[in-house]
């Protein structure tokens, strides 16, 4: 069946720090995938998302390039913020369907 | 409105009483799901309505779960007989698309109805 598998956490980071936090996606087809972030007391919201093969999702200095030959999303953000802490969340919509599938999420600390 | 809807926030039930959760979505949009949200873990697919109609229902766990959106806008979710195992964050998400139409399902999400059960 159609699956994510994330990174487990939590991640614990300084501010300015490199941040990675990896995804592999199980699924027929080529899905849409996407990362939804949810800060403290808030619902998710979209993050970024990429519709087929090679292409980059990109926003607020995060980045996720879909990587058919290795089935990843993985996110990255070359310098993270205290404000970034939050949990994320990577999900795909498989191929001629349309509900989500979600991965069980990503808790991200940064310290100042 | 602006957002996605949701009422109660908390809701503290004893075993065995029924529960009705609001979803309010963005207005226009045509496509409501419902998630239930375990500690820790992400979002599981309960069900989908295009307008008012439910088209997708295997997610929902057991025949207590019942959903339905009668004039394609609010929704309810409704838990009968609630067992403590349904303790969560119950979320609505609403989607501008419907099913069949081009470009990705992109979700907005409401705060969440948190369901303890005692």
């Amino acid at each position: 069946g159609n699956s994510v598998t994330q990174m487990e956490g939590p991640v614990t980071l300084s501010e300015e720090a490199f941040l990675t936090i990896n995804c592999t996606y199980t699924a027929t087809g080529y899905p849409s995938l996407f990362w939804y972030v949810q800060y403290p007391g808030e619902g998710l919201q979209l993050l970024l998302k990429a519709t087929k093969a090679d292409d980059k999702g990109s926003n607020k200095g995060f980045e996720a390039t879909y990587r058919k030959e290795t089935t990843s999303f993985h996110l990255e953000k070359g310098s993270v913020q205290v404000s970034d802490s939050a949990v994320y969340f990577c999900a795909l919509t498989r191929t001629g369907g349309f509900k989500t599938i979600f991965g069980a999420g990503t808790r991200l600390f940064v310290k100042a | 409105g602006a957002g996605v809807s949701q009422s109660p926030r908390y809701k503290v039930a004893k075993r065995g009483q029924d529960v009705a959760l609001r979803c309010d979505p963005i207005s226009g949009h045509v496509s409501l799901f419902w998630y239930q949200q375990a500690l820790g873990q992400g979002p599981e697919f309960l069900t989908y309505f295009q307008n008012e109609a439910q088209l997708d229902k295997s997610g929902l766990p057991s025949d207590r779960f019942f959903a339905e959106r009668p004039e394609g806008s609010v929704s309810t979710l409704k838990i009968q007989r609630t067992q403590q195992e349904d303790s969560a964050v119950y979320l609505c998400a609403s989607s501008i698309i419907g099913r069949g139409a081009s470009g990705a399902n992109v979700l907005t999400f409401g705060a969440g109805s948190r369901l303890t059960v005692l």
